[in-house]
């Protein structure tokens, strides 16, 4: 019983390197989402997906796209990394805003490091 | 804007005490309020999720309640056990995702 699965679990990278974070979901969730949580911020909004083929952006998207592959995958990328990106990044997943009133899932997270 | 703010920011309490974090909101506008527990290095686990409807969800040794009107939530923990230290976060759906507060840390003691 997966859940929600990201990879990779643990990233460095370089100031200007480019990456995909992935993430991918077994539940048949309608909506996916990308969240950046930072000490003292708490977590916050990069993007969502509300289903397949529509992406929007969040609070906190710039230096960011995203890619909605099918209903399943949902990917973060970062094209020239930088310090400020250096964060703790989770996916979740669920069935939408206010639909169903059932709780988002979320994977155990993808640390990265930028240098 | 919605802003959710915990109080308090890290709690340590021993064993067997009963305890309540304290979650409040600025925009009752809300579809639901959400209960996560974080253990350290890890991910999110839903624990409760109260309706805009509901007033109070059970679970277990678990209590959450939610007050609308005053854009306030608390979590009761009862007889609580050092498996329970982690940090709890609370989150409200409104708009598009969940908007999260900063949450509580939570230290129980043997």
């Amino acid at each position: 019983n997966a859940g929600v699965t990201q990879t990779p679990k643990f990233q460095v990278l370089k100031t200007g390197q480019s990456m995909t974070l992935q993430c991918a979901q077994d539940m048949n969730h309608n909506s996916m989402y990308w969240y950046r949580q930072d000490p003292g911020m708490g977590l916050r909004l990069i993007y969502y997906s509300a289903s397949e083929g529509t992406t929007d952006k969040g609070e906190v998207p710039n230096g960011y796209n995203v890619s909605r592959l099918n209903k399943r995958e949902f990917s973060l990328r970062l094209e020239s990394a930088a310090p400020s990106q250096t964060s703790v990044y989770f996916c979740a997943s669920g069935w939408g805003t206010g639909i169903n009133n059932q709780p988002q899932h979320f994977g155990d997270g993808t640390r990265l490091s930028i240098l | 804007k919605q802003e959710v703010t915990q109080i308090p920011a890290a709690l340590s309490v021993p064993e067997g005490e009963n305890l309540v974090l304290n979650c409040s909101f600025t925009d009752s506008a809300i579809y639901n309020l959400q209960w996560f527990r974080q253990d350290p290095g890890k991910g999110l686990t839903s624990l409760l999720l109260i309706q805009s409807s509901q007033r109070e969800q059970t679970s277990g040794r678990l209590n959450a309640s939610l007050d609308k009107s005053s854009g306030r939530s608390t979590l009761y923990i009862a007889a609580s056990q050092p498996g329970d230290s982690a940090t709890y976060l609370c989150a409200v759906e409104a708009g598009t995702a969940l908007i999260f507060g900063k949450g509580t840390t939570l230290s129980v003691s043997s």
